[in-house]
């Protein structure tokens, strides 16, 4: 079983639409949480990042985490066809001061 | 911002060359950098942490002989693949960590090997 999970998609979703993507994982001992946008041929550019359960705002994005589920998700609002990208969530059990570990990423096309 | 660099953006070799890829930050200095690897379609995969003056710590599964990590200087590390085969195309991509810990990541290097 993998460490951190997520639906590799492709999703499509019309713009303006609502997106919702999401992670779960297994170790307990992850504390921090990130979601990371890369574009096709590109690096990861961190997006948001979260300390424990919470919910974390930032413009259209959303950041959410369930620790009791081991369940991750970032929402984006008012999709636009520039938000199309593959996110990456990942997670570490301190910030900075340990690997990251990544999820598959999710392929997001927002159709004009 | 933070600005991570990597030299060259895309590399064509023949199969048992060597192959050198170069992570510099911009704007920044970076104590320690990673190197990670992604395949088409999969997550990227970290190979090595790399810190300034000392030997690169590598993952389990990941030759370090094959895998040369430079960090000489606090804003550049190279990573050389050396007699690479064609089963080490991929996407290279390195990352530069900051003070604050977040992690910076260069826009990647593509390598074939042929």
């Amino acid at each position: 079983q993998k460490e951190v999970e997520q639906d590799p998609g492709p999703l499509s979703v019309p713009e303006g639409a609502i997106v919702s993507l999401n992670c779960t994982y297994s170790n307990s001992a992850f504390q921090y949480f990130m979601w990371y946008r890369q574009y096709s041929r590109k690096g990861p550019e961190l997006l948001m990042y979260t300390y424990s359960s919470g919910n974390k705002e930032d413009g259209r994005f959303t950041a959410q985490v369930d620790k009791s589920s081991k369940y991750i998700s970032l929402f984006i609002r008012d999709s636009q066809p520039s938000d199309s990208a593959t996110y990456l969530c990942a997670m570490s059990g301190t910030f900075g001061n340990e690997k990251l570990t990544f999820g598959t990423g999710t392929r997001l096309t927002i159709i004009p | 911002g933070a600005v991570v660099s990597q030299h060259p953006s895309w590399v064509i070799c023949k199969s048992g060359t060597s192959v050198k890829i170069e992570c510099r930050s911009l704007d920044f200095q970076a104590t320690t950098m990673f190197w990670y690897r992604q395949f088409p379609k999969q997550s990227l995969m970290l190979m090595a942490t790399s810190n300034e003056g000392s030997k690169a710590t590598y993952e389990q599964g990941v030759e370090k002989d094959k895998f040369l990590i430079n960090h000489a200087s606090l804003t550049l590390s190279t990573l050389t693949v050396t007699s690479a085969h064609p089963e080490d195309s991929s996407f290279y991509i390195c990352s530069a960590r900051v003070a604050s810990g977040t992690q910076y990541f260069g826009p990647g290097t593509r390598l074939l090997v042929l």
